[in-house]
């Protein structure tokens, strides 16, 4: 049962133009979501995160949004680099914070073409 | 760098073997996970120690078992291995139990063959 799903698996964009990388979750209960980008032969590095009592954190170009009703949550980056080109995860966690537990989906591919 | 490491980088095995990767985590970091990635998959959360005693377990088989010593450093072991068993295999470590924001080491690349 795939709690967290990335629906897309790649994304090519342009230089300079916005990137977003979609995200959907079954579980109500996750209250803590996460973007981690991946290089190849590294692993994941952490990019940006949402608790579920907002709706928007932006750091630099890196802007997630969730929505809570559709329980959808997306990464925009903006301008877009060719340094960019990565996979990307989304991750959730639920609970009270005893576990640092990721629940992961199965990654987006991004390609920033110069 | 994340400051945590992993060995070997690579391991190359048959069937029903038995093999152990390392994790050292970052400097000041109590909790390790470890995470396995098979092919076109998400990361799988396998378990979690924290300052030595094991916090939360995943979806970890009975075969593979996992343990954080007194240092810090943590083992994975995995036993009787299938081919179904290659993969990836992630440590993170993050300071506390409950810090969703981990730092993960380059991965043991394992091939069951």
């Amino acid at each position: 049962d795939q709690q967290v799903k990335q629906n897309s698996p790649s994304l090519s964009v342009q230089e300079g133009r916005i990137s977003i990388l979609n995200c959907d979750y079954t579980n109500s209960m996750f209250d803590y979501f996460l973007w981690y980008k991946k290089y190849p032969a590294e692993g994941p590095t952490f990019l940006i995160s949402i608790s579920s009592i907002k709706d928007k954190n932006e750091d630099g170009r890196f802007t997630v949004f969730l929505n809570k009703s559709a329980k959808h949550l997306s990464l925009h980056i903006v301008p877009s680099q060719p340094g960019d080109s990565a996979v990307y995860f989304c991750a959730a966690s639920k609970g009270s914070g005893n576990t640092g537990k990721l629940i992961f989906g199965q990654g987006t591919t991004l390609q920033v073409k110069p | 760098d994340s400051g945590v490491t992993q060995t070997p980088k690579h391991l190359i095995t048959a069937t029903g073997q038995r093999v152990t990767l390392r994790c050292s985590p970052r400097s000041g970091d109590l909790s390790v996970y470890w995470y396995q990635q098979s092919l076109d998959q998400g990361l799988q959360f396998l378990i979690q120690y924290y300052n030595g005693e094991e916090r939360a377990k995943g979806n970890i088989l009975e075969r593979f078992s996992a343990q954080q010593f007194p240092d810090l450093h943590s083992e994975l072991n995995l036993s009787s291995l299938e081919l179904g068993d290659s993969a990836l295999y992630f440590c993170a470590s993050s300071v506390d139990f409950g810090s969703y924001e981990q730092y993960f080491g380059p991965g043991t690349r394992l091939t069951v063959t």
